[in-house]
């Protein structure tokens, strides 16, 4: 059974500093996805990884795909506020998308 | 906006009850998606259904049925309620069945059963 886990599953973050969450998963896939949901919203898609070694970047936010080590990691450079929200990976095998617990972050000034 | 859109926003009603969410997926999108998002469960994948067909079931129960209709839009029925099955529900939609693409999630629907 395709498993995914995120960790940390809270994260505080203070403004300006740098931090990493982990994605992990237990069967082989090259497809990963990063979401973001806002308190009470849909989720929305922010990163596509469909190959091993696969980097995105996007503002403060760069993700990147290891297939072999089954991992994937979302880092937040120089934390802001406009960052606080609760960031979900997924993996898709064969049609079935699974999404890890979400991490949940928050900016402190 | 995704260009995916549920209704009802919010529903409530009470056990035993049986309600039914809509979903229209975006233009040209043939795969819907159903999850089940609460708090101590959190985003559960239920089932997907590609171009009118059930493609993949994930922890759906038996009292909960999903379609998808010739013009794409897709119905979840949740039947015999119980007060664990309040939760949020999304779909979602992608252009591809599978290996999929990225999903496209419409707002929700808030299911409230007292």
């Amino acid at each position: 059974e395709l498993k995914v886990e995120q960790n940390p599953l809270f994260l505080s973050m203070q403004e300006k500093k740098n931090y990493t969450i982990y994605c992990n998963y237990s069967t082989t896939s090259d497809r990963l996805y990063w979401y973001r949901q806002d308190p009470g919203k849909s989720l929305e898609s922010l990163f596509v990884l469909l190959s091993n070694g696969a980097v995105k970047q996007e503002g403060r936010l760069m993700a990147s795909l290891d297939t072999k080590a089954r991992l994937s990691t979302l880092h937040i450079t120089a934390a802001v506020h406009d960052l606080s929200a609760t960031y979900f990976c997924a993996v898709d095998r064969y049609a079935d998308m699974r999404f890890g617990a979400g991490t949940r972050l928050t900016v402190k000034p | 906006d995704s260009g995916v859109t549920q209704t009802p926003k919010h529903l409530i009603t009470a056990t035993g009850q049986r309600v039914t969410l809509r979903c229209s997926p975006r233009s040209g999108d043939l795969s819907v998606y159903w999850y089940q998002q609460s708090l101590d469960q959190g985003l559960q994948f239920l089932i997907q259904y590609y171009n009118g067909e059930e493609r993949a079931k994930g922890n759906i129960l038996e009292r909960f049925s999903a379609q998808q209709f010739p013009d794409l839009h897709s119905e979840l029925n949740l039947s015999s309620l119980e007060l664990g099955d309040s939760a949020l529900y999304f779909c979602a939609s992608s252009a591809t069945s599978g290996p999929t693409g990225e999903l496209f999630f419409g707002e929700g629907s808030r299911l409230t059963v007292l």
